[in-house]
């Protein structure tokens, strides 16, 4: 298996304009999960999703970020418009659920200026 | 909230030596803890997953051991070696899903 997909892996924009990334998980898997890492802050869950389904999004940040499932090989997190502060990378990751391990990507590192 | 902390922030060692890494968390109704690594500009490998069930559990030089009562686990790493220089991290399970919260994580250094 390739593992848990992520594009773009870099991702420079500027502040204002609208950011997509994406994610494919590992094929089987039932819950798939967006973080954030900064330094301030470490690795932060932003929302989680269980078959499709989104499950807790309590820590998306604000309104300007949102996620989707449409299937269950594909989410992408948009962030609409775009702050420096949203700079950060950004890893999906997937499970089995329940009591599984988690598989990270590699990540998608946003620049925002 | 449970909150998760590694002590130390940072180690060096030498090579060949073994070493232990502590991790601890304020909310023992867990039902396992997952230790990852991370290299720098990278994304995080999974190494461990201990089941809240188990005491022990053991990948080639890395053991890590679960006390939830008391809550916390530690991974051993056997004759470290340079390769084994990344930043590790421990996570749990909260709030009964698997929502996962990461600890502070250990930089580690393997020195010739």
């Amino acid at each position: 298996d390739a593992g848990v997909i992520q594009s773009p892996r870099h991702e420079v924009t500027e502040m204002g304009q609208e950011v997509t990334l994406r994610c494919k998980p590992i094929s089987g898997h039932n819950s798939l999960f967006w973080y954030r890492q900064t330094m301030m802050r470490g690795l932060e869950l932003l929302i989680y999703f269980n078959n499709n389904v989104p499950i807790d999004d309590s820590g998306m940040p604000e309104d300007r970020f949102s996620a989707k499932m449409p299937n269950a090989s594909f989410s992408t997190l948009k962030i609409q418009p775009s702050e420096p502060r949203d700079s950060a990378v950004y890893f999906c990751a997937s499970s089995l659920g329940g009591n599984s391990e988690q598989y990270f990507g590699p990540g998608t590192r946003l620049t925002v200026t | 909230k449970q909150e998760v902390t590694q002590i130390p922030a940072a180690l060096s060692v030498p090579e060949g030596e073994n070493l232990v890494l502590n991790c601890s968390f304020t909310d023992s109704a867990i039902y396992n803890l997952q230790w990852f690594r991370q290299d720098p500009g990278k994304g995080l490998t999974s190494l461990l997953l201990i089941q809240s069930s188990q005491r022990e559990q053991t990948s080639g030089r890395l053991n890590a051991s679960l006390d939830k009562s008391s809550g916390r686990s530690t991974l051993y790493i056997a004759a470290s070696q340079p390769g084994d220089s990344a930043t590790y991290l421990c996570a749990v399970p909260t709030g009964g899903g698997n929502k996962l919260t990461f600890g502070t994580g250990t930089q580690l250094k393997v020195e010739l």
